[in-house]
């Protein structure tokens, strides 16, 4: 199975701060890639997709390297509810999506 | 209305028994998953159906048996319940293989004493 690989953190930031997580795969034809928001004892759900183009929602910006195979996310003015776990995303073709371990976020008042 | 449901949420049993949990998504999703989270958060597709076919099974115990009856539904059975089964299932759906948005259950939360 393809991996992707991230930081687990945990990121500990002020209210206010801009904050990144990075992400690398190991397989060069995964062709879409995600970022999912996991809080603590719920489900993933979906962030936003991660586009060549680069992708911004908001105060969340992600981008995608496909010559150095990294995803990055970026938060501008954390908020304290941005506080949860954040996974990285790819896949390839028909194979279903495979999960980093997860970056965890904390921000603190 | 909850898109896709599984239950039970919690389960706590004894080893060596057999349990069941349930998936229903009523999103009309071709595509249904089981996703494992073992205690260091780290999630695993286990099994992943198409129209009610298996097309995914990654190295699983034979004790894990998926039954999807209809596209709307994916059940995962598990005989022999061992200490190490315990973690978070998860089910999920897509709309097509190849559609990567998933949508999750709300998990459910295995424990084996």
């Amino acid at each position: 199975r393809k991996e992707v690989e991230q930081d687990p953190g945990p990121f500990n930031v002020p209210e206010g701060a801009t904050v990144a997580f990075n992400c690398t795969y190991s397989n060069s034809a995964s062709q879409s890639f995600f970022w999912y928001r996991q809080d603590c004892r719920k489900e993933p759900k979906l962030l936003m997709s991660v586009y060549s183009s680069g992708n911004e929602d908001g105060r969340f910006t992600a981008q995608l390297n496909r010559a150095s195979q990294y995803i990055s996310l970026l938060i501008r003015d954390s908020k304290l509810s941005d506080s949860a776990t954040y996974l990285c995303v790819g896949n390839s073709g028909n194979t279903p999506l495979v999960f980093g371990k997860g970056t965890r976020l904390s921000v603190i008042a | 209305d909850t898109a896709v449901s599984q239950t039970p949420k919690y389960l706590v049993t004894q080893m060596g028994n057999d349990k069941s949990i349930k998936c229903e998504q009523n999103l009309g999703h071709d595509t249904m998953y089981w996703y494992k989270q073992d205690s260091k958060k780290f999630l695993k597709i286990m099994f992943s159906y198409n129209n009610k076919e298996l097309i995914i099974n990654e190295t699983v115990p034979n004790r894990f048996s998926p039954k999807s009856p209809d596209k709307a539904h994916l059940n995962l059975h598990i005989n022999s319940l061992e200490l190490g089964d315990s973690a978070v299932y998860f089910c999920a759906s897509s709309q097509r293989v190849t559609n990567e948005k998933l949508f999750f259950g709300s998990g459910t939360q295995l424990s084996v004493l």
